[in-house]
């Protein structure tokens, strides 16, 4: 079956444009996951979505980020008015259920702001 | 606030040897940890993992050891194999939820012939 797919894979973009990445979780995952990883950091959890439950949104940096998970599939992680700090790695995740501790990843979409 | 820390930002070990990958942390609330291995361009892969109550898991070439009263875990593999080449990520999570991983710097291991 398919992993985890993102797209797009590589995104520049310049300084105060809004941007959005979308993450295909594994079909039945129930658990959906965003993570950055910037340059020399480890991963950073943003937010994540479980079901129907509100989102965990704790993770996220400021008020640019936004997630929203459609259909409790498809997600898209938009961030508004990028600035050059938002460069980074973004990896989405997914798992059966919350309760699951492996969770699986994508190939991530590397993020440019110029 | 590095809350699991990868000292060591890479690791030479020749083919065959034992590769030892050191993970430290810093938030006793962690009850769970997990290794992933990353290649390049591709997502982490989950590999092992340990609950609290233990203080050893292995599967195959890969075992995992966890000190609590040090707060220090380690992955060793045995024996290591050039395809093991990759970037290796120790993480955690606390008590009662495996959402919210927090997760090292990585160490890149490079397997040589």
């Amino acid at each position: 079956g398919a992993g985890v797919s993102q797209s797009p894979s590589n995104k520049v973009t310049e300084k105060g444009k809004d941007v959005e990445l979308r993450c295909d979780p594994i079909s039945g995952h129930t658990a959906l996951y965003w993570y950055r990883q910037s340059l020399g950091q480890g991963l950073e959890f943003l937010i994540y979505f479980q079901g129907n439950s509100a989102p965990d949104k704790s993770g996220l940096p400021s008020d640019r980020f936004s997630a929203e998970r459609t259909g409790g599939s498809v997600s898209t992680l938009t961030i508004q008015r990028t600035q050059q700090e938002d460069s980074a790695v973004y990896l989405c995740a997914s798992s059966l259920r919350v309760e699951d501790w492996a969770q699986y990843f994508g190939p991530g979409t590397r993020l440019t702001v110029l | 606030d590095q809350q699991v820390k990868q000292n060591s930002p890479s690791l030479s070990v020749q083919e065959g040897r034992i590769s030892i990958l050191n993970c430290d942390y810093t938030n006793s609330m962690f009850d769970y940890f997990l290794w992933y291995k990353k290649y390049p361009a591709e997502g982490p892969t989950f590999l092992i993992s340990i609950s609290s109550i233990k203080d050893k898991n292995e599967d195959g070439r890969f075992t995992v050891f966890l000190n609590k009263s040090a707060k220090h875990l380690s992955l060793h593999i045995v024996p290591s194999q050039p395809g093991d080449s990759a970037v290796y990520f120790c993480a955690a999570t606390p008590t009662g939820t495996a959402s919210k991983l927090t997760f090292g710097t990585g160490t890149r291991l490079q397997v040589t012939l």
